[in-house]
């Protein structure tokens, strides 16, 4: 069974600051790492989903990187907004489907 | 649209009487799952299903069952409710292949009594 740790588990941060956050994951039997936006009574949605280390992906304010070798990824937000407050998911798949971390919860504070 | 849809959404039920969540998807996704999700858990997968008729069990399997007769349709069954999986519950399904992201339904919250 793959264990996929985030950390921190919540995370409080004024307008206009950036963050950044971490997912880690077994680095064997590597497959993809997926990152999710999950906002509160809404189902979680894909941010990015990475295979190959080195992988770095943007999506306006928030980006993220991934380390095969090493078993880690970070999710990175730049200049937060309050509409980015959410919890962010990360998973990892073998070669069977996603299985999550506990995911961050950021809020951020205006 | 491309959707993943469950129903019921909110469900309240007693204990050991028999209930289905269904599940559905129109994008031809080979691969389906059922999560948990609980309150400093995360999503915990209970059952996923890579084909039809091909089921296994994720990391909380105790207390479902799951059937996969059609590619569409990934029903979660619980034979004998318990309070203690009163849950929000989401069903997510994705393509087969490295790298494809997973879509899920608008989740399902059930509390047994």
């Amino acid at each position: 069974i793959l264990n996929v740790e985030q950390s921190p588990q919540s995370l409080h941060v004024q307008e206009g600051d950036s963050t950044n956050f971490t997912c880690s994951f077994p680095s064997s039997n590597f497959y993809a790492l997926h990152w999710y936006r999950w906002e509160t009574a809404k189902s979680p949605e894909a941010l990015f989903v990475m295979t190959l280390n080195g992988d770095e992906k943007k999506k306006g304010r928030i980006s993220a990187t991934l380390n095969t070798k090493e078993g880690y990824s970070y999710l990175y937000i730049k200049g937060s907004q309050p509409e980015d407050s959410a919890t962010y998911l990360c998973a990892s798949s073998g070669n069977t489907p996603l299985v999550f971390g506990k995911g961050t919860r950021l809020s951020v504070i205006a | 649209e491309a959707q993943v849809t469950q129903n019921p959404r909110y469900l309240i039920t007693v204990t050991g009487k028999k209930l289905t969540v269904t599940c559905s998807q129109n994008m031809n996704h080979e691969y389906m799952s059922w999560y948990r999700q609980d309150p400093g858990l995360g999503l915990r997968q209970i059952y996923y299903s890579m084909n039809v008729e091909v089921t296994d069990k994720g990391d909380v399997p105790e207390g479902y069952k799951v059937s996969r007769k059609e590619k569409r349709n990934f029903p979660l069954i619980l034979e004998s409710p318990s309070p203690n999986q009163t849950s929000l519950y989401f069903c997510a399904s994705s393509n087969a292949g490295v790298g494809t992201e997973a879509f899920f339904g608008q989740g399902t919250r059930l509390t047994v009594v």
